[in-house]
């Protein structure tokens, strides 16, 4: 079974672009979560989507930033217009039921710099 | 608000001695803890989870770690340390304080093992 994949691995923008980042969720969980790790602080949550509904979008720092979930199946964070800030690690997760004690299950990331 | 500290941000250990990654966590209810593993250029791995069953729990390559609700904390062990451990560890909590189902993650801490 495949497991969450995330495009790009890496993207180098300069500031002001708009850059999309993609993650397939693993097939049949409808739960699908986005994180992002900044450098040198912990990994923090950004929104969980059920299905193609916004779940909790408390962590999305500003309206710079967008995700959708296209007929619940992969999800797109697009950020627009990219700032120096923005640079980190984002990490797709996706579960099955979307229950508390549920393993979450992480793609490999994807590392932006915004020059 | 809650919160999970994660003491050291780098532990150094030599091959075959005890591994000890501590972790404590802020809550007023009993959460649900994780320990995930991140090695180099891959993504995010869980290794355990507290789910409220038993305290001590045991994970992938012999790491387990013991809930101690007296203590807060949540610590990671192996009794032997492996070249091949060599990875950042993040401990993680869910559920706390009406947060849902995202995850609050610690620094994270690089365990460096040398020969």
């Amino acid at each position: 079974e495949a497991g969450v994949t995330q495009f790009p691995s890496h993207s180098v923008i300069e500031k002001g672009q708009t850059v999309t980042l993609r993650c397939d969720p693993i097939s049949g969980h409808d739960n699908l979560y986005w994180y992002r790790r900044v450098m040198g602080k912990e990994i923090k949550f950004l929104l969980h989507f059920v299905k193609e509904s916004k779940q909790d979008e408390s962590g999305m720092p500003n309206n710079r930033f967008l995700a959708e979930r296209t007929g619940g199946t992969y999800s797109t964070l697009k950020v627009q217009p990219a700032e120096l800030e923005d640079s980190g690690v984002y990490f797709c997760a996706s579960s099955q039921e979307g229950f508390s004690q549920e393993t979450q299950y992480f793609g490999p990331g994807t590392r932006l710099l915004v020059l | 608000a809650q919160s999970v500290t994660q003491l050291g941000s780098h532990v150094s250990v030599s091959e075959g001695a005890l591994v000890l990654l501590r972790c404590n966590y802020s809550s007023s209810v009993p959460p649900y803890l994780f320990w995930y593993v991140q090695y180099p250029n891959q993504g995010l791995q869980l290794l355990l989870k507290y789910t409220s069953a038993a305290t001590l729990v045991k994970g992938i390559n012999d790491f387990e770690a013991e809930f101690k609700k007296s203590e807060t904390s949540f610590h990671l062990t192996k009794p032997s340390a492996h070249m091949s451990d060599a990875a950042e560890y993040f401990c993680a909590v869910r559920g706390l304080g009406g947060g849902g189902n995202k995850l609050t993650f610690g620094t994270g801490t690089q365990l460096k093992v040398e020969l």
